[in-house]
């Protein structure tokens, strides 16, 4: 059974940095693409980040874009997301999400989700 | 970025009814890299459909995906109870990934 376990979230000040992590099992971890995507309380969702299996390819949405880094270790079958210069909007619950693809594309397994909360 | 529109925001229906939900993009989506997902309350997105018409593993046949380009439509043949959430559609054809706003079905 596929398991994505984030953690990492907590209240942060404006400005401030935070790190996500996200704990996979189940599955060969490095034969897939991972994501991170995000949902506002009561909103929809928005894809933040994106890594190929091999780590030779990312992409960012355009509203995190030079703020965050995502990364992976195969090796520890972790996946992770560094978050710099954080702004109340981000505020979101933040999924880790597995891909169906080796390069991104389509989200078959999510987390629960890890809340982060921007505020002063 | 390609923009995802779905209409409509809200569709009301009774069960038993057919569901046709639109995503509009505002440039082409390559290949057909598009899909749908199904959200319920405090639960995590399932996958529905990808490449605009196939069905995830598990998914009922009343649920159906057509359309190219910039238009894709996702289609519930008939509600059952527990159809009754909201759809996301996504494109995967070009960086950023993007979302649509969601059409929330609610039970009429």
């Amino acid at each position: 059974e596929v398991q994505l376990v984030e953690s990492g979230g907590g209240l942060v000040q404006p400005g401030r940095s935070l790190r996500l992590s996200c704990a996979a099992s189940g599955f060969r971890f490095d034969d897939y693409a991972m994501h991170w995507v995000r949902q506002a309380p009561g909103k929809g969702l928005e894809w933040v980040s994106g890594i190929s299996w091999n780590s030779d390819g990312e992409g960012y949405g355009d509203s995190v874009k030079g703020r965050f880094t995502i990364s992976r270790d195969n090796a520890k079958n972790s996946l992770y997301l560094q978050m710099h210069s954080l702004r109340p909007e981000d505020t979101a619950f933040y999924y880790c999400v597995k891909d169906m693809r080796g390069h991104p594309g389509y989200f078959d397994n999510w987390g629960q989700g890890t809340l982060v909360t921007v505020s002063s | 970025e390609i923009v995802l529109t779905q209409s409509p925001g809200t569709l009301s229906l009774s069960p038993g009814e057919r569901a046709t939900l639109s995503c509009r993009a505002s440039q082409s989506v390559s290949s057909n890299y598009f899909a749908w997902y199904q959200q319920k309350p405090g639960q995590a997105p399932r996958l529905l459909i990808f490449g605009a018409s196939t069905r995830a593993t598990g998914i009922p046949d009343r649920f159906s995906g057509s359309g190219s380009g910039t238009d894709f439509t996702l289609t519930i043949s008939r509600l059952e109870p527990e159809d009754f959430a909201v759809y996301y559609c996504q494109q995967y054809g070009s960086s950023p990934l993007t979302f649509g706003g969601g059409t929330k079905v609610e039970i009429k």
